[in-house]
């Protein structure tokens, strides 16, 4: 367990409101991710964040931000939801063993946008 | 740029028995990280193992067990007899530089079915 919780766990939307999904941690770890989960695409990276106030596009970053203001927390917005956006949403954390990284993940969450 | 490919969509093999999962990864950097995941039905992904470019020793845990070939850009995952509790969705990931820190690049995944 790497103190990884995401809010809400399931959410109906509908096109064109504002959607926020938030990750939260508990052991201070430098590196946060996003990403969405599609039948067929396995995971892709959304955004990423290294540090406070210190972000990244990913793969799959159009339609999205983020934003990290305490260690903590890492917010994904949606500004305008679209259909498109029905996913399975995940949130990492990096742990670092020894000299290397991995990345552990928030229980996800499910977002419906109709 | 980086790419991990799984070719079997889905497995489906009776109790008991042996099944190897392939993967097979593209990247131009010399310091890789190499990454497998499993996805029970309930939904979470659960690490299973981190291997670097630097280090192709075969590892074992278990009844898991793993091949990382470099010569051929493939990084296996063979189940030795498969209980049921092994079905799930596994994800072979990559990583490049950064220590391990980067972004993951996903594979589709394999969905394996163990038949009681």
């Amino acid at each position: 367990d790497a103190g990884i919780t995401q809010s809400p766990r399931h959410k109906v939307t509908e096109t064109g409101t504002p959607v926020t999904l938030r990750c939260h941690q508990t052991e201070n770890h430098r590196y946060m991710y996003w990403y969405r989960q599609d039948p067929g695409h396995g995971l892709r990276l959304i955004h990423y964040s290294y540090g406070v106030k210190d972000t990244d596009k990913g793969e799959v970053s159009d339609g999205y931000s983020v934003s990290r203001s305490k260690t903590e927390d890492f917010l994904l917005t949606l500004e305008s939801a679209t259909s498109s956006q029905t996913s399975v949403y995940f949130c990492a954390i990096s742990a670092r063993q020894e000299v290397q990284e991995t990345q552990y993940f928030g229980p996800g969450t499910r977002l419906l946008v109709l | 740029a980086q790419k991990v490919t799984q070719a079997q969509t889905e497995i489906s093999v009776v109790e008991k028995e042996d099944v190897t999962l392939d993967c097979v990864y593209e990247t131009r950097d010399t310091t890789y990280y190499l990454f497998w995941y499993k996805q029970p039905p309930s939904g979470e992904l659960v690490f299973l193992i981190r291997r670097n470019s630097f280090d192709e020793q075969n590892e074992i845990s278990g009844r898991y067990s793993w091949n990382f070939q470099k010569s051929t850009s493939s990084f296996n995952f063979t189940i030795t007899a498969s209980q049921v509790v092994d079905s799930a969705v596994y994800f072979c990931a990559l990583s490049e530089g950064g220590g391990g820190a980067d972004g993951l690049t996903f594979g589709k995944g394999t969905h394996l079915i163990i038949q009681p």
